[in-house]
């Protein structure tokens, strides 16, 4: 059972515009939300997070929105830059729950992202 | 600052052999996670260490796989017997602060491994 679901297994967007990456998740219990970007051959490196107690954090050209009645969560990127094509995943975590017994995170299949010069 | 190494980067080997991997966390974090990705998959949280105890192993698929963490620095994740089914890339994190607001778990570059 996927808790977290990353519906686009691609996408590809023109250098300059918005990259908007969905991800939606099912376990209400969910309060703590990680946007992270994989290069070949390399690890994940964590990019932008959220908690539930808010629905938008910008970092620079990253954004990510979280709608809690919607169980979604975006990540919007303005403008997009080739060096941006990547693999982004989607994270999330249940800190409240987990308060005192690890603070595991659970993963998207991630969303391929090429951006177009 | 030197960030999370994992060690080897590759393995190959045959089924029912062991394989031993490692990893060193950042310098200072007491918070050490294993996770794996398998086929292009998601990926899967296997267990985590504060220090050198076992906070959570509820991810470890079988007995056949062993974590340690002795003295709280590097950790080992041995495949014994290693299967088809183990093959994937196996990454390492690590974090500071499990408590505060921003705790970030920073990976390694993984080992990706191959059962034959």
């Amino acid at each position: 059972d996927q808790q977290v679901k990353q519906n686009s297994p691609s996408l590809s967007v023109q250098e300059g515009r918005i990259s908007i990456l969905n991800c939606d998740y099912t376990n209400s219990m969910f309060d703590y939300f990680l946007w992270y970007k994989k290069y070949p051959a390399e690890g994940p490196t964590f990019l932008i997070s959220i908690s539930s107690i808010k629905d938008k954090n910008e970092d620079g050209r990253f954004t990510v929105f979280l709608n809690k009645s919607a169980k979604h969560l975006s990540l919007h990127i303005v403008p997009s830059q080739p060096g941006d094509s990547a693999v982004y995943f989607c994270a999330a975590s249940a800190r409240l729950k987990a308060w005192g017994n690890g603070n595991k995170l659970v993963f998207g299949a991630g969303t391929i992202l090429r951006v177009k010069s | 600052e030197a960030g999370v190494t994992q060690f080897p980067s590759h393995s190959v080997i045959e089924k029912g052999q062991t394989v031993t991997l490692r990893c060193d966390p950042i310098s200072g974090h007491d918070n050490l996670y294993w996770y794996r990705r398998v086929m292009g998959k998601e990926i899967k949280f296997l267990l985590h260490f504060v220090k050198e105890s076992k906070q959570d192993e509820s991810g470890m698929p079988n007995n056949r796989f062993l974590a340690e963490r002795t003295g709280g620095t590097y950790s080992t994740l041995k495949v014994q017997p290693a299967e088809l089914e183990d093959s994937g890339v196996y990454f390492c994190a690590s974090s500071q602060d499990l408590y505060g607001p921003t705790e970030t778990q920073y990976f390694g570059p993984g080992t990706r491994l191959l059962v034959l």
